[in-house]
């Protein structure tokens, strides 16, 4: 059973740091695609980033390039997300989310975790 | 970068309805289409991807169609455990956009 459970939510003020992670079961992590999608309160789904299995390509949305970084460790089958200068427009639901296959990097998003909330106020 | 915009935002339908959500990608994006359901307070589920595939476990009630620019959603039946938000998704090539989302209730 495919299991994305993810953990390092919290408030954190404007211009702070925050890495989020997602622990990932179930399938041949290594191989797959990985992704962070946010959705602000009572907003859509916003697609944030994506990682190669390996890690070999990584891509931003523009809103967080050059602040949020993505990373994997492929030995304890989790995904990260570094958040810095964080904004009060940055709070959202972070979810991670599975590639659909392993064929393709950009792909849809067959798995989901429950979700982690960052909240940035002062 | 592609933008993608879906109508109507919101609907109201009765039980048994067909419904119909239209995702238009403002270049074309091949088949490259996906469609989630949110339902309220849960988390996003694949519904279709490659614009007309069912995901395992999915009802075969909604059905996807479309290639290029121009993509639908169709619910042929609307029933009560319907009521979510459905959010198309394009996935040629980054960014992978959502669209804005269609909210579904029941008259």
């Amino acid at each position: 059973e495919v299991q994305l459970l993810e953990s390092g939510g919290g408030l954190v003020q404007p211009g702070g740091s925050l890495r989020l992670s997602c622990a990932a079961s179930g399938f041949p992590f290594s191989s797959c695609a990985m992704n962070w999608v946010r959705q602000a309160p009572g907003k859509g789904l916003e697609w944030v980033s994506t990682i190669s299995g390996g890690g070999y390509s990584i891509y931003y949305a523009d809103s967080v390039k050059g602040r949020f970084t993505i990373s994997r460790d492929d030995s304890q089958n989790t995904l990260y997300l570094h958040m810095n200068s964080l904004r009060a427009e940055d709070t959202a639901v972070y979810y991670c989310a599975k590639a659909s296959s392993f064929a393709f990097v950009i792909n849809s998003f067959d798995y989901w975790g429950q979700g982690s909330l960052v909240t940035v106020s002062s | 970068d592609i933008q993608m915009t879906q109508s109507p935002s919101s609907l109201s339908a009765s039980v048994g309805d067909r419904v119909t959500i239209t995702c238009r990608a403002s270049q074309g994006i091949s088949n490259y289409l996906a469609w989630y359901q949110q339902k309220p307070g849960k988390v996003p589920k694949l519904l279709i991807f490659a614009a007309s595939t069912l995901q395992s476990g999915v009802p075969s009630r909604f059905s996807g169609s479309g290639s290029g620019t121009d993509f639908t959603l169709t619910i042929s039946s609307l029933q009560p455990e319907d009521v979510a938000t459905y959010y198309c998704q394009k996935y040629n090539i980054a960014p992978s956009t959502f669209g804005g989302g269609t909210k579904v209730e029941i008259k």
